[in-house]
């Protein structure tokens, strides 16, 4: 069955600077969604990455698929406050049709 | 970790109907859940938030009497599809939130309107 394995598990980072999260895949991945979620609330879908080497950004946080659709990786820029929370990367499964799997997830903690 | 089941996995229903999918907590306590609902090839939207004993919120442009949810215990939410039609045909996934803020998922549930 397909894995996602996120890394770090969490991280602690000075307002300001720049961090970034990764998200290995056991299989080729077709879909690699990156999601956040602040601490008691829902997902908030970030963006969606699905050629090999394409690259989106969203405000200040940028995300890759690399060029063998195995692995992402989420950078946020000069970090903020803000930015705190949970980020989830979930890719479609290839078992049952659509269906997303997640990775554990990394918690964020940005000091002021 | 920590299990959430749905109920059932996969539904059929003709046009028209109402359709209850259960969301449990297995092993914990879960005071938030969350509804999403996923269209093929595209990420996870969330619907509302649910919390127990309360009425749920939620996101805008999610019809409130078209997607009934009840959050009855600390183990149970429900969605309920009030009058389905093929749009509302989908894949819906729910998921609780544990005292520690961890959010644990659900297998999901097809539901296909004829």
């Amino acid at each position: 069955s397909q894995e996602l394995e996120q890394s770090p598990q969490s991280l602690i980072v000075q307002e300001g600077k720049n961090l970034t999260i990764n998200c290995t895949s056991s299989k080729t991945l077709y879909g690699l969604y990156w999601y956040k979620q602040k601490y008691g609330e829902g997902l908030i879908f970030l963006m969606m990455l699905q050629k090999g080497g394409e690259e989106k950004s969203h405000e200040k946080i940028t995300a890759k698929l690399d060029e063998k659709k195995q692995q992402s990786s989420l950078h946020i820029t000069a970090s903020q406050p803000s930015h705190a929370g949970i980020y989830l990367c979930g890719a479609d499964g290839l078992f049952g049709g659509f269906k997303t799997i997640f990775g554990a997830g990394t918690r964020l903690f940005v000091k002021a | 970790g920590a299990v959430v089941s749905q109920h059932p996995s996969r539904v059929i229903c003709k046009s028209g109907t109402s359709v209850k999918i259960e969301c449990r907590s297995l092993d914990f306590q879960a005071t938030t859940m969350f509804w999403y609902r996923q269209f093929p090839k595209q990420s996870l939207m969330l619907m509302a938030t649910s919390n127990e004993g309360s009425k749920a919120t939620y996101e805008q442009g999610v019809e409130k009497d078209k997607f009934l949810i009840n959050h009855a215990s600390l183990t149970l939410s429900t969605l309920t599809v009030t009058s389905a039609h093929p749009e509302d045909s989908s894949f819906y996934i729910c998921s609780a939130s544990s005292e520690y803020n961890e959010q644990f998922f659900g297998p999901g549930t097809r539901l296909t309107v004829l």
